[in-house]
């Protein structure tokens, strides 16, 4: 199947730094979320980005389909932006749901 | 409506009790999950409904068991577990590919 990984796992910033994040696929993927899990365990949806770039806020998204990876960055960073990151593969069978392994993100004062 | 949601938030239960967790969404979506949650991993998909057609993977054990009553909720009924499935439990759905989580139910086994 489908090999994800997400780099750098941990990554520790001094507020209002700004950060990028990857994920690397080893097969090419339909489709592509990224997620963000804050502290209490809710996963909040940012992006849906199979390929192209899109932007919210300070957190924009660039997915490259055909190098099979995607970033995510955050600019202007904030104490409420910890959490982990998680990039997946969505789909509706079990075969098909893929999640990345995550990225462990502390913002701190 | 954007919202999935789970109850209860928190469940502390015996390896001979039965109980349910329970997931509900308003915004016409006809996919929805479950995945199961261990500390410091990513989530790991349960089961799928899809237009009401359940997809298993096959790895998780006969004593959760999923239902679906409607293309508005989603059941799990748990059953005779195990200390090791002590985990959030995350309920989802989508319309597309986009998919939008709950805030998932801490499950305790004793």
């Amino acid at each position: 199947g489908i090999q994800v990984e997400q780099s750098p796992p941990d990554l520790i910033l001094q507020e209002g730094a700004n950060s990028t994040l990857r994920c690397n696929f080893s097969d090419s993927v339909n489709n592509l979320q990224w997620f963000h899990q804050n502290p209490w365990g809710q996963l909040i949806n940012l992006f849906y980005i199979p390929s192209g770039t899109k932007q919210n806020g300070r957190l924009s998204a660039t997915t490259v389909a055909t190098e099979r990876y995607s970033l995510l960055y955050i600019s202007s960073s904030q104490t409420t932006d910890s959490g982990v990151y998680f990039c997946a593969q969505p789909g509706t069978s079990y075969d098909k749901v893929i999640f990345g392994p995550g990225t462990s993100l502390s913002v701190i004062p | 409506d954007t919202e999935v949601t789970q109850t209860p938030k928190h469940l502390v239960m015996g390896m001979t009790n039965k109980k349910s967790l329970k997931c509900e969404q308003h915004m016409g979506h006809r996919a929805m999950y479950w995945y199961k949650q261990k500390a410091k991993k990513p989530p790991e998909l349960m089961f799928v409904y899809s237009y009401e057609k359940l997809s298993i993977n096959e790895s998780v054990p006969s004593r959760f068991s999923p239902e679906c009553p409607n293309s508005s909720l989603l059941n799990l009924h748990l059953h005779a577990l195990q200390p090791e499935d002590s985990a959030l439990y995350l309920c989802a759905s989508s319309l597309s590919d986009t998919q939008y989580f709950g805030p998932g139910t801490r499950l305790t086994v004793l």
